[in-house]
């Protein structure tokens, strides 16, 4: 099984800031990961796939870079709306599929 | 646009099978053989994880920490798929989403149900 860390478990920033997370695999997963953003009650929704190709409708402020065993999801510009839980998820070497234990970005 | 929606019951006893059930609107599961149905659970304790996914063949696949307790299936005619997990216990309570994927190649989950949550307590 693939293990998925991710970090910070949480990240505090002010709007308008940059905000960098990371996520690390416990062996190369090439670059089938994918990066997830979960709001309060809601399920999550896919924000990256491929390491670094937005899904439709994503905002050019998410991005994403890496391959192999590290992963890193960027917000350039921090909004209001984007406070929420980050999750990675590997999908190269399955069953099973996994997920990380999440990035929680809240307001500094 | 495709949903998913998630049902059953929200509390169950230690011991009991979970049965939950997605019902998938605006794509036909029959026609859509390129994607898996998945389904996937959230808790405090373990986070998310995947519990397994089904093809429209009906080949299944599952996550190996469950496999001998789940059970995941497709009813076509009623364009609903199906999970049942038995023998839970405090530790299975989370909330359940369902959710799909892509076949060739294995892709991520870009559509998920809201979830539905189920608290096993006796």
């Amino acid at each position: 099984e693939i293990v998925m860390t991710q970090s910070p478990a949480t990240l505090s920033v002010s709007p308008g800031e940059r905000a960098t997370l990371s996520c690390r695999a416990s062996q190369s997963v090439s670059s089938n990961l994918a990066w997830y953003q979960q709001k309060s009650g809601q399920a999550p929704r896919l924000l990256i796939y491929s390491a670094s190709t937005r899904a439709t409708g994503v905002p050019a402020r998410f991005s994403g870079s890496g391959s192999g065993t590290e992963f890193t999801l960027t917000i350039s510009s921090l909004q209001s709306e984007d406070f929420a839980l980050y999750f990675c998820q590997q999908y190269h070497n399955w069953p099973p599929l996994t997920f990380g234990g999440g990035t929680k970005v809240e307001i500094k | 646009q495709l949903q998913l929606q998630e049902s059953g019951p929200g509390l169950m006893k230690p011991s009991e099978t979970l049965s939950l059930t997605c019902t998938v609107s605006g794509d036909s599961i029959i026609t859509s053989s390129r994607y898996y149905w998945a389904w996937i659970r959230q808790s405090p304790a373990k986070g998310l994880e995947w519990i397994g996914s089904i093809d429209y063949w009906g080949g299944a696949y599952y996550n190996p920490s469950l496999e001998s307790r789940v059970i995941i299936s497709v009813d076509a005619s009623k364009n609903q798929y199906s999970l049942k997990l038995n023998s839970v216990t405090a530790a299975d309570t989370a909330i359940y989403y369902c959710a799909r994927h892509d076949v060739v190649p294995v892709s991520p989950f870009d559509a998920w149900g809201q979830g539905t949550l189920v608290t096993v307590s006796s």
